[in-house]
């Protein structure tokens, strides 16, 4: 069975630190990995979708990488603002359909 | 389009009260998955259906649970009889099939609360 662990499960840094988050998932066995973001009260938005052939994917500030062999992620965040402050979760397919979701990073940043 | 559209927003009801949560998935897409998001669980898939199809509900956690998927545009979640323990955060994502290899889009969840 996949499970996927993030840490660490909060985070709080000053405006303009450069962060990482890290997930981890058992079976290694995966197609792609996502990182998505959750702001309180909301939904979930895909931020980054990394394919199994890729090692890393990047959009503006953020870069992900994937490592399938050790069974882990990490999501980049370049010069961190207080608009970053939200849930991020990653997430893995499992039996090809089914998205299975780590336990998500909570991170405040202040100005 | 207008994203997955999830209905109501919020709902509080009381202990075995039936509770009805919809949602409308995104034109086109062809899965639909109902998970649910509590702070002890973090988010839990329930069920998936792929072309309307039930393709695996051995999330629902119990038979008070059932879903349905009667066209390609509309889906429900229905709670009967409802209990205090069921609160919590509701989502619908819907996403090409197969789901997994794409981006799956959310609605902005049903917040349930059973009293």
């Amino acid at each position: 069975k996949q499970e996927v662990t993030q840490i660490p499960a909060a985070l709080s840094v000053p405006e303009g630190e450069n962060l990482v988050l890290n997930c981890s998932f058992t079976d290694s066995a995966i197609y792609n990995l996502q990182w998505f973001r959750q702001d309180p009260g909301k939904g979930l938005t895909s931020l980054l979708l990394i394919q199994s052939s890729q090692r890393e994917q990047t959009s503006g500030r953020l870069n992900a990488s994937l490592d399938k062999s050790s069974g882990r992620s990490t999501l980049y965040i370049a010069a961190s603002q207080p608009g970053d402050s939200a849930t991020y979760l990653c997430a893995v397919p499992y039996n090809t359909d089914k998205l299975i979701f780590g336990t998500g990073t909570r991170l405040q940043v202040f100005p | 389009d207008a994203g997955v559209i999830q209905s109501p927003r919020h709902e509080v009801t009381e202990m075995g009260q039936e509770v009805t949560l919809r949602c409308k998935p995104i034109s086109g897409h062809n899965s639909l998955f109902w998970y649910r998001q509590t702070m002890m669980r973090g988010l839990e898939l329930l069920i998936y259906f792929n072309n309307n199809v039930p393709i695996d509900d051995s999330g629902m956690p119990e038979d008070r649970f059932s879903a349905k998927m009667p066209n390609a545009s509309f889906s429900t979640l229905k709670i009967q009889p409802s209990e205090p323990r069921d609160s919590a955060v509701y989502f619908c994502a819907s996403g090409p099939t197969p789901p997994g290899a794409n981006v799956l889009t959310f609605g902005a969840g049903s917040r349930l609360t059973v009293l």
